[in-house]
């Protein structure tokens, strides 16, 4: 089984909401991601859990907080977001993460569809 | 940080046609997998390929990892295989490990 899953699959807020994402994975895969991707643009990376800890944040402002409460889930909560951060989150796992020699092909879940307003 | 381009951009096929997609990058890379979204906007893996050829039914891919390219062949185009393809390079391993995506080719297939 290769499923990683989200919810919600839509979901609308306004600027002075306060949601959730959630991610699951139930392969026994170490690494999980976070991806936000704009429209007709390429996924770019926001987040890496290894081993539930926080490995990298790309410079993702403080309204964007992940949290991995076990290896295999993965939350992000978001808070006074602005319209511009409208997107598709996507989360993947793969098995290891920064490991030499490993092959480490990520599997990413169908998304979420967020539209603040 | 790393370059990733792939060609042509779109791409409108008949049902039938083959196509080759090329994604080139511009330093040595450890990791190296092509992704389908479909337009619902899942990713969907079709190869992890760093280096060599692979084939899975209608597709095949070959990477040239000293030429810093990397191609993907669709056979006998279905209306299904429209969508947007990434290739997707990691730079090296260890701490500084992350998945870079191209900037996709867009290809629709038609009836």
């Amino acid at each position: 089984d290769t499923e990683v899953t989200q919810t919600p699959k839509h979901l609308v807020m306004g600027m002075t909401n306060k949601k959730s994402l959630k991610c699951e994975q139930h392969m026994g895969h170490r690494a999980m991601y976070w991806y936000k991707q704009k429209a007709k643009k390429p996924p770019e990376l926001m987040f890496v859990y290894s081993y539930e800890k926080l490995s990298i944040n790309e410079s993702v402002p403080s309204r964007f907080s992940p949290e991995c409460p076990n290896s295999s889930l993965l939350n992000l909560h978001l808070h006074a977001l602005q319209p511009e951060d409208s997107a598709l989150y996507l989360c993947a796992s793969s098995q290891e993460w920064g490991l030499a020699g490993v092959q480490e092909t990520q599997y990413f879940g169908p998304g979420t569809r967020l539209l603040v307003l | 940080g790393i370059q990733v381009e792939q060609s042509p951009p779109d791409l409108i096929l008949q049902e039938g046609a083959n196509s080759t997609l090329r994604c080139n990058f511009s330093d040595s890379v450890n990791n190296l997998q092509w992704f389908h979204q479909n337009p619902w906007g899942q990713l969907i893996n079709l190869f992890y390929i760093p280096s060599g050829t692979k084939q899975n039914g209608r597709l095949s891919a070959t990477t040239v990892a000293t030429e810093r390219y990397s191609l993907l062949y669709i056979s006998s185009s279905q209306t299904t295989d429209s969508g947007v393809y990434f290739c997707a390079v990691e730079l090296s391993a260890g701490t500084a490990s992350k998945l870079t995506f191209g900037t996709g080719t867009r290809l629709q297939v038609t009836l």
